[in-house]
């Protein structure tokens, strides 16, 4: 089971802003992170936990490992207003998705 | 690059079957090295993966949908573009969510992460 915190998160541009992605269990670096904006599917922003997918802006930054991730914008632009998805790999039989963070205009 | 569009009836009967496809544009589902998958979310279940299907037609389903699920590949020699489908028997309205193709990514008999995504299709069980 993949728990993200906080459910809602309110930043102003510039500011960093830091979401948290916690396993049930040891996975390693499993994980990636996805960015979905309203009426958009998911966009891949990171996996392996800390590798950024291509075009992703440097803002973005993932950490962590075994059960502790941290996905961190930097400095919150207005077009990262979104909601953000963690998604574990390790059981690649049956891989799960936390259940988002959204990033909301303070 | 890839491009995926899912396509297929927007309302279902309940009980009947759910059958969407997925057309693949600038790429082969034949292609080695990428998983192509079902992904669906409800609005307060979230995001739930389907099933995959990769190169050699093998298929890995989520154990919840395994008895109901079946997914294939088609691909036409005489077009560009390929397809796999997805079909759900039995459905009911705990079925209803927008439904995404993926690409996904990996090794071996391991998919991974979803690197590409068809922008949806709104699906509605209901009589």
């Amino acid at each position: 089971v993949m728990t993200q915190s906080p459910d809602t998160l309110s930043v102003s541009p510039g500011e960093r802003a830091t979401l948290s992605c916690r396993a049930s269990q040891r996975i390693y670096s499993d994980l990636a992170w996805y960015q979905q904006k309203p009426g958009q599917p998911p966009r891949l922003l990171i996996y392996g936990a800390s590798t950024r997918a291509a075009g992703v802006p440097a803002r973005f930054s993932g950490s962590g490992s075994g059960t502790e991730f941290t996905l961190t914008i930097s400095s919150l632009q207005s077009e990262d207003f979104a909601i953000y998805y963690c998604q574990q790999y390790n059981d690649w039989l049956l891989v799960t998705f936390g259940g988002g963070t959204k990033v909301e205009a303070k | 690059q890839v491009q995926l569009q899912e396509s297929g009836p927007g309302l279902v009967k309940p009980s009947q079957t759910l059958s969407l496809t997925c057309t693949v544009s600038g790429g082969s589902v034949s292609t080695s090295g990428y998983y192509w998958s079902w992904v669906r979310q409800h609005p307060v279940r979230g995001l739930e993966w389907i099933g995959y299907i990769y190169f050699g037609g093998s298929t890995y389903y989520n154990p919840s949908l395994e008895s109901r699920l079946s997914m294939s590949v088609d691909t036409s020699k005489e077009t560009s573009k390929s397809r796999f489908s997805l079909s759900l028997s039995s459905v009911t309205a705990a079925d209803s969510a927008t439904y995404y193709c993926a690409r996904g990514s990996g090794s071996g008999s391991y998919m991974w992460y979803f690197d590409t995504w068809g922008q949806g299709v709104v699906v509605t069980v209901s009589s």
